[in-house]
């Protein structure tokens, strides 16, 4: 079954500082990766996605990379602000239209004033 | 609009007693995810629900762990004999449909076991 690894666990930046959430997967066949973000005390909430025909998505200040070949995807969050800090989740699904999702055990980012 | 909602928000119970959580999607949407988190963990999937299709039970951890959902509405996932290694927060979300992935979460509810 499909694993999926996430580094660092936690990442501290100064606003305006950019910030990177590395993920690996295992599964080959795994063509979509979302990304939540989780604040304190709530339910994870998509951010972001991409899909394996792609290699590259921006929206705004975040974006992800995708590289298929090595297996891994990147979260890419630019100009950061304290409202940023959250735990943030990668994931990745066997089907574009994936029912499950195997997520990434998180990265707590925090965004220093 | 409404979003997915859950109850309790926490729970505390003792070992070895049963405990019922529920969650009530957002209205239309047809597919219901139940998920454990474990403190400062990732999200563990348990259990898929779509439409009237048999649900994708793969991620029960054990028989004590099971999951109702009554057409395309509210679920129950209840816990038997509860266990301390069941203190998690577990996670709802649901979906417009299979073939939609984002997944609208809920806040969760907290289970502590003592």
């Amino acid at each position: 079954g499909e694993n999926v690894e996430q580094h660092p666990s936690t990442l501290s930046v100064q606003e305006g500082d950019s910030a990177v959430i590395k993920c690996t997967y295992s599964d080959s066949a795994s063509n979509y990766f979302p990304w939540y973000k989780q604040e304190l005390g709530k339910g994870p909430q998509l951010i972001i996605d991409i899909r394996s025909n792609v290699g590259e998505k921006k929206d705004q200040r975040i974006a992800v990379t995708l590289n298929k070949t090595a297996k891994h995807f990147s979260l890419h969050i630019t100009e950061t602000q304290p409202e940023d800090s959250a735990v943030y989740f990668c994931a990745a699904s066997p089907s574009n239209y994936g029912q499950n999702f195997v997520f990434g055990p998180g990265t707590r980012l925090s965004v220093l004033p | 609009g409404a979003g997915v909602s859950q109850s309790p928000s926490n729970k505390v119970t003792e070992k070895g007693k049963d405990v019922e959580l529920r969650c009530d999607p957002i209205s239309g949407h047809t597919a219901l995810y139940w998920y454990r988190q474990r403190l400062g963990q990732g999200l563990e999937f348990l259990i898929y629900f779509q439409g009237n299709s048999a649900p994708d039970k793969s991620g029960l951890p054990s028989d004590r762990f099971s999951a109702e959902r009554t057409g395309e509405s509210v679920s129950t996932l209840t816990i038997q004999r509860t266990q301390q290694e069941d203190s998690a927060v577990y996670l709802c979300a649901s979906s417009l449909t299979s073939g939609k992935a984002e997944q609208f979460f809920g806040p969760g509810t907290r289970l502590t076991v003592l």
